[in-house]
């Protein structure tokens, strides 16, 4: 099993670009989620997916676009990057167990928008 | 709004030694609880759930206050690939995904020889 991949590892955007960043699981898991990570703050949740056509905000979804078209794949959008989104992104993919979600982080996409 | 607290140190440790650092939450109808270890520049893996009668793996061991809303976690014998940043997680949500999901921002381990 690859788990979760995540595409690409690094990118770098201008004011005003759009781009897709690529997620991938491969353990049939229902539960699908983006976060982001800024330095001095937790983990954000940006959009998560409970399955195949189903997909909802968190808690910090302004600017970004998901889609579930299929259990394995989550994309997400930037509909036009702007320098607070540099960030590192994180994609998660879940299951339960006895009730509760462990989450599988893929390795991450490091962006930087100049 | 939900809440996770952690002491975001560093821990400066010497290996062999002990150590242990807590968790508070603010939601009393938290429902799961996580421990999480993140190296410099990965991302996070699970390093144990947390049960309400507390857990052990190996070294590690988990324990859950639900009157005092506090999580801990203690490393025995510690190594120096311990260090590492520790995340606490909380799920608020029975039952709940991701959207019921709240970390702390993480306590930094550092193991010295």
């Amino acid at each position: 099993n690859a788990g979760v991949t995540q595409t690409p590892k690094f990118q770098v955007l201008k004011t005003g670009q759009s781009m897709t960043l690529q997620c991938a699981q491969d353990m049939n898991h229902e539960y699908m989620s983006w976060y982001r990570q800024d330095p001095g703050m937790g983990l954000r949740l940006i959009h998560y997916s409970v399955g195949a056509g189903i997909t909802d905000q968190g808690e910090v979804p302004n600017g970004y676009n998901v889609s579930r078209s299929t259990t394995e794949d989550f994309p997400l959008r930037l509909l036009s990057a702007a320098p607070s989104q540099t960030s590192v992104y994180f994609c998660a993919s879940s299951y339960s167990v006895r009730g509760s979600y462990e989450q599988y982080f893929g390795p991450g996409t490091r962006l930087t928008v100049t | 709004r939900k809440e996770v607290e952690q002491d975001p140190g560093p821990f400066n440790v010497p290996e062999g030694a002990t150590v242990a650092f807590n968790c508070t939450y603010s939601n009393s109808a938290s429902q799961s609880f996580f421990w999480y270890r993140q190296d410099c520049r990965k991302e996070p893996k699970l390093l144990m759930s947390v049960y309400s009668s507390g857990n052990e793996d190996g070294r590690f061991t988990a324990q859950l206050n639900r009157a005092s809303q506090y999580i801990s976690l203690l490393i025995r014998d510690s190594k120096l690939s311990d260090s590492a940043t520790y995340l606490c997680v909380v799920n608020g949500v029975t039952g709940g995904g991701a959207d019921g999901l709240t970390f702390g921002k993480g306590t930094h381990l550092i193991i010295q020889p």
